[in-house]
């Protein structure tokens, strides 16, 4: 059984804030991950793709990823009401992707 | 371009009875998954395909079936339906490494 724990909730911070999400996976033969949004009875969508050791970059996300820790976060700066949603970090395995369990967070305006 | 596909959005199915759920996808990509999700839970990967003709189970496989007979098309088969499988069930298609694309989900209450 493939795993992905991701750091519990629910996650409030104030508008303006950053908001730090964490993930946890624990097949080192992963090749790629990802962060996926999923507002309320909708569709997951992909906010962050990542695959090699560090940092990436996209507006207001960056993604982090440490390979030899076998963890992997995400940072939302400047966060907005807009932003609050559950957050799922996806892991890929050979043919297979796995989820963690998600993080709710909540931006108070 | 439609993406990712799922009919019916929503269905109510009595305990024993069965149905299909269909999934189909426009991009040509040869990677295929349904996934289950649960109230407050994550995704939970019921079977996958890497391509026309080739399936295999994820993680929650019992009490469904699957096929494969084009690159578009992807149905999931609930034999008789149980409570148990009451849930969100979403369909995923992928090309290569690159991310999943989800279809907009299928809510299926077993009463």
């Amino acid at each position: 059984q493939k795993e992905v724990e991701q750091n519990s909730g629910p996650l409030s911070v104030p508008e303006g804030a950053i908001a730090s999400l964490n993930c946890t996976y624990s097949d080192r033969g992963s090749q790629s991950f990802f962060w996926y949004r999923q507002y309320s009875g909708k569709s997951p969508e992909l906010i962050m793709s990542i695959y090699s050791n560090g940092d990436k970059e996209d507006g207001r996300f960056t993604a982090q990823l440490n390979k030899a820790s076998q963890y992997v976060s995400l940072l939302i700066r400047d966060s907005q009401p807009s932003d609050s949603a559950t957050y799922l970090c996806a892991v890929n395995t050979g043919n297979q992707f796995y989820f963690g369990t998600g993080t709710s967070l909540t931006v108070i305006p | 371009n439609a993406g990712v596909t799922q009919t019916p959005k929503f269905r109510i199915l009595k305990i024993g009875q069965s149905m299909t759920l269909q999934c189909t996808q426009d991009m040509n990509h040869n990677y295929m998954y349904w996934y289950r999700q649960d109230p407050g839970m994550g995704l939970k990967l019921i079977y996958y395909s890497v391509g026309a003709g080739i399936t295999d189970k994820g993680e929650v496989p019992n009490g469904y079936n699957v096929s494969r007979s084009t690159t578009e098309d992807f149905p999931l088969r609930l034999e008789l339906a149980a409570p148990s499988q009451t849930s969100v069930y979403f369909c995923a298609s992928r090309q290569g490494t690159g991310e999943l694309f989800f279809g907009e989900g299928s809510r299926l209450t077993v009463l």
